[in-house]
């Protein structure tokens, strides 16, 4: 069963626009939670994180959002630019650490 | 600073052979990870090392052996190796009090 869920594959957005990312999770024990970022041919790499003691994290064009009554997490791009075109994954900590499937974004210049 | 380092890059196994993936940090963090990354599944943990001395299994530990060597290394074995195992496999590592996963390039992995 999967305990992070990303449910839009894919994700296309024109330069300069804001890109939403979505992510669910099951588990209310969850108390950390983060976004990568991964080019073809490469790891991921960190790019943003929120704590469950939080609503809201934000680090330059990128901002987190949490929603723990809904088990909601979502990351916030603005403005898109092209070289953020790259899958995002969205994970969480408890006992281990658990990942999502993962979102495509393109933007589109 | 490397930071997290995989070898091979790639490679092509025969049902039946086995292998062992390797790597190694540089950054003296005591948890390193293993992770297999397929289609439609995203990143999903097979064993992990939270220090050195100690390993433990994750969410798909079947098929596969670790060995922490030592604080920078911690080698990930496929014994006999089936088509189902065909993946891409990174590892990871991170340091203690910090959530943040450090993760190296992938090894992808095919086997016939």
């Amino acid at each position: 069963d999967q305990q992070v869920k990303q449910n839009s594959p894919s994700l296309s957005v024109q330069e300069g626009r804001i890109s939403i990312l979505n992510c669910d999770y099951t588990n209310s024990m969850f108390d950390y939670f983060l976004w990568y970022k991964k080019y073809p041919a490469e790891g991921p790499t960190f790019l943003i994180s929120i704590s469950s003691i939080k609503d809201k994290n934000e680090d330059g064009r990128f901002t987190v959002f949490l929603n723990k009554s809904a088990k909601h997490l979502s990351l916030h791009i603005v403005p898109s630019q092209p070289g953020d075109s790259a899958v995002y994954f969205c994970a969480s900590t408890g006992n281990q650490f658990y990942f999502g499937t993962g979102t495509s974004l393109t933007v589109i210049p | 600073n490397a930071g997290v380092t995989q070898t091979p890059k790639f490679q092509v196994l025969k049902t039946g052979q086995s292998m062992t993936l390797q790597c190694a940090q540089d950054m003296n963090h005591n948890s390193m990870y293993w992770y297999r990354q397929d289609p439609g599944m995203g990143l999903r943990l097979i064993y992990y090392s939270a220090s050195e001395g100690t390993t433990d299994k994750g969410e798909v530990p079947n098929g596969y052996n670790v060995s922490r060597l030592n604080k920078r290394e911690f080698s990930l074995r496929l014994e006999s190796a089936a088509p189902s195992q065909t993946s891409v496999y990174f590892c990871a590592s991170r340091r203690t009090g910090s959530e943040t996963q450090y993760f190296g390039p992938g090894t992808r992995l095919l086997v016939l």
